[in-house]
């Protein structure tokens, strides 16, 4: 069964403490995945696709990463403005996405 | 335009209503999504339309009704919609073809 899994669900960091974000999968024909950022009550806002093991994506502080079953969101020297719901997405063959259920996280000045 | 539009952002109805959510993007995108998301959870797909073609249908039940009159528009018609039914209604597009979604901001759906 295709299962995508995020931890922790929470995590409280000080301003300027890295930290790193985890998805787990298990698909059949991985096609992508994806990273998303999501504030209360907003859609979510997209930041990176990754599509092959080994693939790393990176936008001001944060650094996205893949191997053949895991991808991992680091966060360098986060800013309280960073905090937010971090969603996984993969997607499979077919037209649709399989989300996780998020890390929110909150960054503490 | 690299926006997908959702209106209205806030909707408030009563069980006994009809009401439509609309959402519009023009960036070409083939393929429209409706999802639902309830507080501190994933959102969760609805209905998918691929060149305006209805492609997935999750087992929503029929008091959702969804409707693509073009490449550009997706609504989503409401009709004796319950209060379990209150949650943040997202439209996305995208191509169709190894591409994140892009997602509007959302109706915040509550029903009385």
């Amino acid at each position: 069964e295709d299962q995508v899994t995020q931890s922790p669900e929470a995590l409280r960091l000080q301003e300027g403490e890295s930290s790193s974000l985890n998805c787990s999968y298990t698909v059949s024909g991985l096609r992508g995945l994806f990273w998303y950022r999501q504030d209360p009550g907003k859609g979510p806002e997209f930041l990176f696709t990754l599509y092959s093991a080994g693939e790393e994506k990176e936008k001001e502080r944060l650094k996205a990463t893949l191997t053949k079953k895991e991808s991992f969101l680091h966060i360098t020297a986060p800013k309280p403005e960073d905090s937010a719901t971090y969603l996984c997405a993969v997607r499979i063959t077919g037209n649709q996405f399989y989300f996780g259920t998020g890390t929110s996280l909150t960054v503490i000045p | 335009d690299t926006e997908v539009t959702q209106t209205p952002k806030h909707l408030v109805m009563g069980m006994t209503n009809k009401k439509s959510l609309k959402c519009e993007q023009h960036m070409g995108h083939r393929a429209m999504y409706w999802y639902k998301q309830k507080a501190k959870k994933p959102p969760e797909l609805m209905f998918v339309y691929s060149y305006e073609k209805l492609s997935i249908n999750e087992s929503v039940p029929s008091r959702f009704s969804p409707e693509c009159p073009n490449s550009s528009l997706l609504n989503l018609h409401l009709h004796a919609l319950q209060p379990e039914d209150s949650a943040l209604y997202l439209c996305a597009s995208s191509p169709l073809e190894n591409y994140g979604y892009t997602f509007g901001s959302g109706t915040r759906l509550t029903v009385v």
